[in-house]
Parts: structure tokens; sequence; C-alpha cells
């Protein structure tokens, strides 16, 4: 079974200070990771995710993660925060279910928050 | 596009009522999902449907819980009776299905039981 463990459920920053939020996944076969962002009342919206390749991800609003296969470890990091980034974190990973995306297992989540 | 539609938004009724909550996948999406996202913590798979066939329920709870995906487009989820502890959020998501990478969700159902 897959299960992940997100080390920090908050992390509070003042704007413009580096962040980093920590996911650690244990599974026996190979999967995909995701993080996740959740603004109060929404839904889940996709940050970014890694399937193969490249072991470093980024997204157009300037996170990026890092997958570490020794480590099963897939970080997440933003050199310089906004306010805007206050939001629930949720990393998870998947495993691929024949030619479909299976469940997602999700970390409990790390709250951002971002002070002026 | 439209994105996933998920209706009510909130919904507050007694223990031991029922109730019903409806999704409608992004269009052409042929993997559905829905999850149960209790207060402090992540998303928790409930059922996932291919089509209009179960592909995972191992985590619903059977004897309360049911969920329907008649003609492979909308789904319903159904709690009867509710209990206490099923006060979350029910969020809905869909998949294109054939290598499809990525889960799309609504902006979920808050259900308190009181």
């Amino acid at each position: 079974a897959q299960s992940v463990t997100q080390l920090d459920s908050q992390v509070p920053v003042f704007e413009e200070a580096p962040v980093e939020l920590r996911c650690n996944y244990s599974s026996s076969v190979s999967v995909y990771l995701f993080w996740y962002v959740q603004y109060p009342n929404q839904g889940l919206q996709l940050l970014l995710k890694y399937l193969s390749g490249s072991t470093l991800v980024k997204s157009i609003n300037g996170f990026e993660a890092e997958f570490n296969k020794s480590q099963t470890s897939f970080h997440l990091r933003k050199p310089s925060v906004h306010i805007s980034d206050t939001a629930e974190y949720f990393c998870a990973v998947s495993v691929k279910r024949g030619s479909t995306l299976g469940r997602l297992y999700f970390g409990r989540g790390t709250q951002l928050t971002v002070w002026p | 596009e439209a994105g996933v539609a998920q209706s009510p938004r909130y919904k507050i009724i007694e223990k031991r009522q029922s109730v019903a909550f409806w999704c409608n996948p992004i269009s052409g999406h042929a993997t559905l999902y829905w999850y149960q996202q209790i207060l402090g913590q992540g998303p928790k798979l409930l059922i996932q449907f291919q089509n209009n066939g179960v592909v995972d329920d191992s985590q619903l709870p059977k004897d309360r819980f049911s969920a329907e995906r008649l003609k492979g487009v909308d789904s319903t989820l159904k709690i009867q009776p509710a209990k206490l502890e099923d006060s979350a959020v029910y969020l809905c998501a869909s998949s294109p299905g054939t290598g499809g990478t990525e889960a799309f969700f609504g902006q979920g159902t808050r259900l308190t039981v009181v």
C-alpha cells in the first residue's frame, strides 16, 4: 500500500522569504507524485506533478519540486513567497492503474501562511 | 472548458437522515472519483468509476454509503443513514481515462451532520 507523510502541519513565513514544504512517501512500486493546493472553500488545484523523466518539475507560479527516489521524497520549494500563496498544500501519490490514473493517496496537508 | 460541477455546496442534516450529492465531471472524462475530506486530514478515496463500472470501492462504507454512475457521465453519492462522523467535505474529481495523468477536482460539498 501507498502512504504519504507531510512532516509539517503548519509553516508560517514572511513575504519574500524562501519556503520548503516536506513530503515523504512509501510505496513498493513506481508512483506518480503530485502537489495540490487548496484555497479556503475551494476544491483542489494541481500545482505540479512528476510522472517520469527529469526529477525537477516546476509550476507556472514559481514553485518547484524534486523527486528523490533514494530518499522517497518530493519536497516543494519556492525561493520567494507572496501573500497570495497562503493556502493548504497537499502531497499525493498514485499508482498507474492499467492505462488510467489510479487512486490518489494524500498526505494530511501543510498550511502555508505568508505574513506581510 | 467547464470544470467538475458539484451540488449542493453545503448541506446540514440531522443524524440518521439521508443525503445525496451530485457530480457532473468534465465532458469526455471516463474516470470519476469521490473523495471524503475530514477536517484536518487529506482527502480519502471512497469510490472510483471507469465509465459506469466500479474500479475501486474498497474504502467505501457500504453499509451506509452508495454511489452510482448509471450512464457513465454524472454520478450520485448517497449516505443513509448519516452519522456524526460523516461530517466532511465530499469532493468529486474526474480524469480523462486512458492515458490520463491528472485528476481535476470540483469545489466539493460540505456536509454537517448534527
